[in-house]
């Protein structure tokens, strides 16, 4: 069985250049996050999609970050006019369900590392 | 709001010495609990978990016992291995969210 896959693995782009981050959750999970981590801010959430809909989008830095996900399925994360604090290494993961007493467990995909220059 | 605090790294223990990694947490309600690990060049993996107070977690030698009265959930493995060598974060997540909040991380290094 497949697990989380994203594309690509690394990603160098010039500041003001537009990225996008690719994430294939496991087949038949509903709910998929995209997390980020940093040297100087560690683990954080970004954005948890349930089916299509994105209910929290709290997490996103700015409004140059977005995320869609189609067909309940794949996601993409765009960062538009990149700046260097982005760089980071970005996180995707899903998960059967949300919360509840399964414990809401999560499975995590090996990342993108973004750098930009 | 939630948080969760672990010890700093790195950690340097000789190989079969006893392991402990602190953490605690702040949350409201009752929080599932988390372990989670980082082998180098890999990607985050679920070590164990606890979903209610007093359970213990364990895999793969490694255990953690969820601690309501003192909002812990500390690591423990009784006899590290080089393989053990790695970054291990813990986490909680809200029994009605569904984000994780993670620790800062601890590294370990174990040597032979």
């Amino acid at each position: 069985g497949a697990g989380v896959s994203q594309s690509p693995s690394n990603k160098v782009t010039e500041k003001g250049k537009d990225v996008e981050l690719r994430c294939d959750p496991i087949s038949g999970h509903t709910a998929l996050y995209w997390y980020r981590q940093s040297l100087g801010q560690g683990l954080e959430f970004l954005i948890y999609f349930q089916g299509n809909s994105a209910p929290d989008k709290s997490g996103l830095p700015s409004d140059r970050f977005s995320a869609e996900r189609t067909g309940g399925s794949v996601s993409t994360l765009t960062i538009q006019r990149t700046q260097q604090e982005d760089s980071a290494v970005y996180l995707c993961a899903s998960s059967l369900s949300v919360g509840g007493r399964a414990g809401n467990e999560q499975f995590f995909g090996p990342g993108t590392r973004l750098t930009v220059l | 709001g939630n948080s969760v605090t672990q010890m700093e790294g790195p950690v340097t223990l000789s190989e079969e010495a006893f392991l402990t990694i602190n953490c605690t947490y702040t949350a409201t309600g009752y929080p599932s609990l988390f372990w989670y690990v980082q082998y180098p060049g890999e990607g985050l993996q679920l070590l164990l978990k606890a979903t209610k107070a007093d359970d213990k977690g364990s895999n793969k030698g490694f255990e953690a016992t969820y601690r309501k009265e003192t909002t812990s959930f500390h690591l423990e493995k009784g006899s590290v291995q080089v393989s053990d060598s790695a970054v291990y974060f813990c986490a909680l997540s809200d029994r009605s969210s569904y984000k994780l909040i993670f620790g800062s991380g601890t590294r370990l290094l174990v040597r032979p």
